[in-house]
This record gives C-alpha cells, sequence and structure tokens, in this order.
C-alpha cells in the first residue's frame, strides 16, 4: 500500500514571494506518477502539476515547479510570485501505473493563504 | 465540453435516510472513482469502475455503501440508513482510461442530522 504524507497543515505567504509545500510518500512501487492538486474554497479540485517517476527532469507549469526527489521519496511543489488566487488547500497525490485501478492516493493536505 | 458535474451539490438526510449521489462524467471517460472527503482532511477512494464493470469496491466503509453504472456512463452512489460519521464530501472523478488524468466534480457535501 502507498501513502502520502503531508506534514505541515498551514502555510502563509507574501504575494508576490516564493513558497514551497513538501510531501513526501512511500511506496514499493518503480513506476507511478505524483500529482499536486489544488482545492480552493468552492471545491472543485484542480490539477496543478503531474510528475512521472521515470523521469528525471522535474516538471514545470508556469509558476509552478516541483522539486522530485525519487531515492528520497520526496516531491515538493514551489510556487513562485505567488497571487491571491493561489489560496487554496493543496493536496500531494500518489498514482500507481502498473496493473488495473489507478485509485489516487491522497496526503491530508496543507492550507495555504497568500497574504496581499 | 462540461466537465464533471455532481448533483445534488448539497444534502441534509437525516439519520437512517437513504440517499442517492448523481456523478455525470465527461463523455468518452471509461475510468470513473468515488471519493470521499472528510472535513479538513484528503480524499480516499471508495469505488472505481470501468466502464459499466465496478473493479474495486474496497474503499467503500460498509454494506449501506452501494454504487452503480448500469451503462456505463452516469454513476451513482447510494448510502442506505445514513449515520452522523457519513456526514462528507462526496467527490467523483473520472478518466480518459486508467492511468490518465482524473477530473474532478464540485462534490456534493451530506450532512447527516
Amino acid at each position: 500500500a502507498q501513502t502520502v504524507t503531508q506534514s505541515q497543515p498551514e502555510m502563509s505567504v507574501q504575494e508576490a514571494e516564493t513558497v514551497t509545500l513538501s510531501c513526501t510518500y512511500d511506496t514499493s512501487e518503480n513506476n507511478y506518477y505524483l500529482f499536486w492538486y489544488k482545492q480552493p474554497p468552492s471545491r472543485q479540485m484542480i490539477l496543478v502539476i503531474r510528475q512521472e517517476a521515470y523521469k528525471q527532469q522535474n516538471a514545470t507549469e508556469n509558476r509552478f515547479s516541483v522539486n522530485f526527489q525519487k531515492a528520497a521519496k520526496s516531491f515538493s511543489l514551489k510556487i513562485s510570485d505567488s497571487q491571491l488566487g493561489d489560496t487554496a488547500m493543496y493536496f500531494c497525490a500518489f498514482l500507481r501505473t502498473t496493473g488495473a485501478n489507478s485509485k489516487l492516493t491522497f496526503g491530508k493536505g496543507i492550507t495555504l493563504s497568500v497574504r496581499p | 465540453g462540461a466537465g464533471v458535474s455532481q448533483s445534488p451539490r448539497y444534502k441534509v438526510a437525516k439519520r437512517g435516510q437513504d440517499v442517492a449521489l448523481r456523478c455525470d462524467p465527461i463523455s468518452g471517460h471509461v475510468s470513473l472513482f468515488w471519493y470521499q472527503q472528510a472535513l479538513g482532511q484528503g480524499p480516499e477512494f471508495l469505488t472505481y469502475f470501468q466502464n459499466e464493470a465496478q473493479l474495486d469496491k474496497s474503499g467503500l466503509p460498509s454494506d449501506r455503501f452501494f454504487a452503480e453504472r448500469p451503462e456505463g456512463s452516469v454513476s451513482t452512489l447510494k448510502i442506505q440508513r445514513t449515520q452522523q460519521e457519513d456526514s462528507a464530501v462526496y467527490l467523483c472523478a473520472s478518466s480518459l482510461a486508467d492511468n490518465y488524468e482524473q477530473y474532478f466534480g464540485p462534490g456534493t457535501r451530506l450532512t447527516v442530522t
């Protein structure tokens, strides 16, 4: 079974600054995906960024980038130039890619507040 | 096209009542998932369909929970004899196939009083 740990329950950042959200996971699988999802107060879960475990290069999507350390089983999210609209809960999630049933395993989430 | 839709968005049930939650996935998406999200927590897997076949229901917390997807499109999650501990947001997600990105609906917030 897989586990995903987000040990920081909440963080706060000043608008325009950079913040890093931490995530660690545990698995015996070699092939998997990792995701960061954003859930604003409206509760619609939105995919922020995705990383394939077989890729060494860290994924980047505009202001969002990850630091993927496979050996350490660490997957942090960096948000640059934080904006007020980034205020939300952020969930780290694991997806096994071998076999059927690609259910997501989520961490407990972190509440990010961007201060004006 | 439209995203994943769920109805109702909010449901209040008295303890002991039965409820039915509906999910309309993105057209053409083969895989459909139900998750339960308690307040302040991450979503937890309930069950999974590939077309009309329910391939995994290992996350359903009790036999009061039942899900179906009879024609491989719309899915219904039914909870019989609701209990207070069933209060949560129920999220539906669909994906094109296994191991593809999952798209989430807005959820149904169930409150059992």
